[in-house]
């Protein structure tokens, strides 16, 4: 069975900080995906980075980057220098293969105040 | 994921009404998800269709929810006799054939009172 884990519940900073978003999963499966979502206030889904299990290697775009650690189990997702608008609740998540079914985490409600 | 149509955006019923939600997918795209998202909650897989197929239906209530991808329309998802329990946003995503990603739709927010 799949689980994946996203400790934090809520997170609130001040803008300009940096701020961690951490996600831990679980799974037998030796090729996965893994995934992360925003749903701002207004409700959608915004899909945000894909990343498949032989691929380990950091990702940057822009402010956001994401450190995938096989070994930890972890793909934490980091916004440098955050603004009032990165507030939304984020989502991890997992899948077996890219185009199948979804296990998400709870979520984590990042609050950036001015 | 704009591609992923679903209506109504938001959907009221009196108790014991049925609820019809409706998700066309991306155009090209031949799989489709339904998750429902409990408020305060993360989003939990229901059912998988593909083209008048139920796939994987491990996820949805045994009574009053069922879903069908018919060969031509739309992916309906519907609830009979609804409570106010079955009040949440309901997500459709899609994907192409060939292992790729799968992209949501905006979600139809149902509201029982």
């Amino acid at each position: 069975a799949q689980k994946v884990t996203q400790a934090q519940t809520e997170i609130s900073v001040v803008e300009k900080e940096d701020v961690t978003l951490d996600c831990v999963y679980e799974t037998r499966d030796t090729t996965y995906y893994l995934f992360w979502y925003k749903q701002p206030p207004s409700g959608e889904l915004v899909f945000l980075i894909r990343r498949n299990s032989f691929d380990e290697q950091n990702e940057i775009s822009g402010r956001y980057s994401w450190n995938f650690q096989k070994s930890t189990s972890s793909f934490n997702f980091t916004i440098t220098a955050s603004q009032v608008v990165d507030s939304a609740v984020y989502f991890c998540a997992l899948s077996e293969t890219s185009g199948s079914r979804l296990t998400f985490g709870e979520g984590t409600q990042l609050t950036v105040n001015p | 994921n704009a591609g992923v149509m679903q209506n109504p955006r938001h959907l009221v019923r009196r108790r014991g009404q049925e609820a019809r939600l409706r998700c066309s997918p991306m155009k090209g795209h031949s799989h489709v998800y339904w998750y429902r998202q409990l408020p305060e909650e993360g989003l939990k897989f229901m059912v998988y269709l593909q083209k008048e197929n139920i796939i994987d239906e491990s996820g949805m209530p045994k009574e009053r929810f069922s879903a069908e991808f018919p060969k031509e329309g739309p992916s309906i998802l519907r609830i009979q006799q609804v409570v106010r329990g079955d009040s949440a946003a309901y997500f459709c995503a899609s994907s192409g054939p060939l292992n790729t990603e799968a992209f949501f739709g905006q979600g139809t927010r149902l509201t029982v009172v």
